[in-house]
């Protein structure tokens, strides 16, 4: 029983332009969402988070929107650049466990 | 420099032979927490402890088992490996006051068991 989904593995976008990042969920239990990036042969790291009392938060060039009633969350990333290039996964939290989606492979092309 | 160290980085061994892989972390968190990576699966929770002597299970805890007796040092144990073991394993730590939020990884441990 997956909870948290990420349906597509893999992602191509024009340098430049914008990245969307979708994750579906299905635990309303679900109280803190989190979006990390991993390269090849390293850990993931922490990319940005979001509260569920919130629908939307930013920093810099990411943006990630909660939708509580659709159960949908996503990752937008403006300008997309091309170090941006690696798998990110959405996760969300019930404070006690994180729960992560399969991944998508993000891959910014010049 | 704060990090979360993972021993070994990578590991071939044979089925049934006991193995540990080692975590610990120089950040005095409270949370730690073991996953495993498999294609089109994810990251996914084995074991997790809150604190020191407080452990719990994850998504898929069989055939590993964890301890918790000092807050720097997480290991993994595997009594007895199986192929279907064989992955890549991260060990994570939260600064959120013993919550899962916001975690650092380390670097993973590839494991290969023939």
């Amino acid at each position: 029983d997956q909870q948290v989904k990420q349906n597509s593995p893999s992602l191509s976008v024009q340098e430049g332009r914008i990245s969307i990042l979708n994750c579906d969920y299905t635990n309303s239990m679900f109280d803190y969402f989190l979006w990390y990036k991993k390269y090849p042969a390293e850990g993931p790291t922490f990319l940005i988070s979001i509260s569920s009392i919130k629908d939307k938060n930013e920093d810099g060039r990411f943006t990630v929107f909660l939708n509580k009633s659709a159960k949908h969350l996503s990752l937008h990333i403006v300008p997309s650049q091309p170090g941006d290039s690696a798998v990110y996964f959405c996760a969300a939290s019930d404070n006690q466990k994180l729960v992560f989606g399969q991944g998508t492979r993000l891959t910014i092309n010049p | 420099e704060a990090q979360v160290t993972q021993n070994p980085r990578y590991l071939i061994t044979v089925t049934g032979k006991k193995l540990t892989v080692t975590c610990s972390q120089n950040m005095n968190h409270e949370y730690m927490s073991w996953y495993r990576q498999d294609p089109g699966l994810g990251l996914r929770q084995i074991y997790y402890s809150m604190n020191v002597e407080v452990t719990d299970k994850g998504d898929v805890p069989e055939g590993y088992k964890v301890s918790r007796k000092e807050k720097r040092n997480f290991p993994l144990i595997l009594e007895s490996p199986s192929p279907n073991q064989t992955s890549l394993y991260f060990c994570a730590s939260s600064f959120q006051g013993g919550k899962a939020y916001e975690q650092y990884f380390g670097p993973g441990t590839r494991l290969t068991v023939t």
